[in-house]
């Protein structure tokens, strides 16, 4: 059954620095999305992405923030200087249609900034 | 605003006893509905979600939910637990309407031998 994957699945890195967390969603779905979850807390929408740009993103979701489809199959977020308190799971999710699709999340990537 | 609750942050049950989780969505219009469950270190699993039509809806696992307009509910059931069902259980409503989930806070079950 196809999956969405995320790499890596546990990332470490230094207040300041860039990261940049990797998804491979579903080969046929159109619709992307990055969501996180501070450990302890829900699960929070960051930013949804169709035909290659942004189509809504949250208040979390700030200038430090980016996606980008840099190829056919590939999804990243990239955070730009990274904060203690971006510390969390970070999901990517796909889905094939709207309204309102089925998502498909992936294992996530856990984010500890130190 | 859109909002889901889970009013209950941990349930404890017994292994082959009933279970219900309780969820209940803040949303003007027709809502779509989900429920997920997420085991430690792992990601989000689909149990089972509701677009329109029947209100009972059947998932994965031996889950079902149903849904009542008149009381804004979506909750999750399962007529024997067992203990592999342990995890975290997330509802979560989407919408013709915005292109994102709104995920209530998760309840923790813990099932009892």
């Amino acid at each position: 059954e196809p999956e969405v994957t995320q790499t890596p699945s546990h990332q470490v890195t230094q207040m300041g620095q860039e990261v940049i967390l990797r998804c491979v969603p579903i080969s046929n779905h159109l619709y992307f999305y990055w969501y996180r979850q501070i450990l302890g807390q829900k699960v929070e929408f960051l930013v949804s992405f169709y035909n290659n740009e942004i189509s809504e993103k949250s208040e979390i979701f700030d200038d430090q923030f980016s996606v980008e489809r840099p190829d056919g199959s590939n999804f990243t977020l990239k955070i730009r200087s990274t904060k203690l308190e971006d510390s969390a799971m970070y999901f990517c999710a796909s889905s094939e249609s709207l309204p309102g699709g089925e998502q498909y999340f992936g294992p996530g990537t856990r984010l500890t900034v130190t | 605003a859109q909002s889901v609750t889970q009013p209950d942050i941990h349930i404890t049950v017994s292994e082959g006893a009933s279970l219900e989780l309780r969820c209940n969505y803040s949303y003007g219009a027709t809502p779509y509905l989900f429920w997920y469950v997420q085991s430690p270190g792992q990601g989000l699993q689909l149990l089972l979600k509701y677009f329109s039509g029947d209100t009972l809806v059947q998932g994965i696992k031996g889950f079902e939910a149903e849904f009542k307009r008149s009381q804004s509910s979506f909750n999750l059931r399962k007529p024997s637990v067992h203990w592999s069902d342990a995890a975290e259980y997330f509802c979560a409503v989407g919408s013709y309407n915005f292109n994102k989930f709104y995920f209530g806070s998760g309840t923790k079950l813990n099932v009892k031998p």
